[in-house]
């Protein structure tokens, strides 16, 4: 069975400072890797996805996830956040095929301070 | 615009009193999955549909009921609902079968459900 760990309930950061958001999973068959966020009082968005190819995926609003394979990681990056970007992130993995259900994260919180 | 539309946007009930979340979309997608949102959590899912009359139970259906008769609809149906499924719910909808594990979900704004 597949599942994701993000280990940061909470991230405060100072704006145009930059943000890491962790996420680890783990599965014993290949996955596809997502990151959505989530707005006050809004539905889940996706963010960006790591489906093949490159390990290295981005976002159009400036963030960045790198697939580890080694580490099962799926990391988010941003090198200059801003006041918008106060939202609830998620990471989630499907398996490439099988069973067609969605593994999410706890969610990681984050508080950009001005 | 494509959307995934859900009703009621809040919802205060009492144990055992049925109720019905409605989810609509627009999109013509072949898949649709309903999640609950708790603090700590995260998003667990409830029950997802390939198709219609196509239905399976995701990873926490106790107390909840699904049906696609339609493909655009996929209401989540409480029949006795108690008060430990006081959640917020999501409704979502992807591509199609062939493509529905790599394709992204979209989701609707949520429905906070009460049950006191």
């Amino acid at each position: 069975a597949q599942s994701v760990t993000q280990l940061d309930s909470q991230v405060p950061v100072f704006e145009e400072a930059p943000v890491e958001l962790r996420c680890n999973y783990s599965s014993s068959v290949s996955v596809y890797l997502f990151w959505y966020v989530q707005y006050p009082n809004q539905g889940l968005q996706l963010l960006l996805k790591y489906l093949s190819g490159s390990t290295l995926v981005e976002s159009i609003n400036g963030f960045e996830a790198e697939f580890n394979k080694s580490q099962t990681s799926f990391h988010l990056r941003k090198p200059s956040v801003h006041i918008s970007d106060t939202a609830e992130y998620f990471c989630a993995v499907t398996r490439t095929s099988g069973t067609y259900k969605y593994i999410f994260g706890t969610g990681t919180r984050l508080k950009v301070l001005a | 615009e494509a959307q995934v539309t859900q009703n009621p946007r809040y919802l205060i009930t009492v144990t055992g009193k049925k109720l019905t979340v409605t989810c609509s979309q627009n999109m013509n997608h072949e898949y649709m999955s309903w999640y609950r949102q708790d603090p700590g959590l995260g998003l667990r899912q409830i029950y997802y549909s390939m198709n219609v009359e196509v239905t399976d139970k995701g990873d926490v259906p106790e107390g909840y009921k699904v049906s696609r008769k339609e493909k655009r609809n996929f209401p989540l149906i409480l029949e006795s609902p108690s008060p430990n499924q006081t959640s917020l719910y999501f409704c979502a909808s992807s591509l199609g079968t062939r493509s529905v594990l790599s394709s992204p979900l979209h989701f609707g704004n949520g429905t906070r459900l009460t049950v006191t």
